[in-house]
């Protein structure tokens, strides 16, 4: 039980619709990240909130976008859906060096794009 | 961006340890080396994390090596529910990881 809990699990969506993904982190942790896996592929960074900003980024286009609340908790958000955007969408997050820069996951949010 | 390879599969028997290594030539002197597992339909499992010294927790020990290039992930004695797969990660300051494709281990009884 890492404390970081993600909605929903699974949900499907046709091309060119928009999805909003949710993530709570662990109690006291004030870094979220957003990560997208791809079926047998690894993980792949998408963005990082930190105190309520976009702390980071990594290579995915403008239409992947999100938000960091004053709870700490985040939000991702895709729009014009895409086939290839079919993945598991992963939420980890950490509290710095007062956590010993220990990262936990979520359990994830499965998205298939038809 | 760092790189960080890892064998695509490896198996091992009941009880033995296992050794799984990682090779992130490319880490830069701020990124900590991470591992996680992951089973099916689940996210990553932490497992554990360090940066320079060998670290050890209940669920394993972690040797990295001197110029930190490369790591390896020591399981003393795998059990059956030890089979997943396994991934190294490097990561800096902003805690961005790169994952490697991971390691898929198998237990034999």
């Amino acid at each position: 039980e890492t404390g970081v809990t993600q909605s929903p699990t699974h949900l499907i969506k046709t091309r060119g619709q928009q999805v909003t993904l949710r993530c709570s982190s662990q109690s006291g942790h004030n870094t979220v990240s957003w990560y997208q896996q791809a079926l047998g592929q690894g993980p792949q960074f998408i963005f990082q909130y930190y105190r309520e900003e976009e702390n980071g980024r990594g290579n995915f286009p403008p239409r992947f976008s999100g938000l960091q609340f004053p709870n700490y908790s985040s939000e991702l958000n895709v729009n014009a859906l895409e086939l290839d955007d079919s993945a598991l969408y992963l939420c980890a997050s950490s509290g710095g060096p007062s956590s010993g820069n220990t990262i936990y996951f979520g359990e994830g949010s499965w998205l298939t794009v038809v | 961006d760092a790189k960080t390879t890892q064998p695509n599969s490896m198996e091992s028997n009941e009880e033995e340890p296992v050794h799984l290594p990682c090779n992130h030539s490319t880490i830069s002197g701020t990124d900590y080396i991470h591992w996680y597992r992951q089973l099916p339909s689940q996210g990553p499992e932490y497992v554990i994390h360090g940066l320079t010294s060998n670290v050890n927790n209940r669920m394993a020990s972690l040797a990295i090596a001197e110029d930190r290039k490369s790591s390896t992930l020591i399981l003393h004695r795998a059990t059956l529910r030890d089979a997943a797969v396994y991934y190294c990660a490097s990561g800096g300051s902003n805690y961005k990881l790169t994952f490697g494709k991971g390691t898929l281990l198998t237990v034999n009884p």
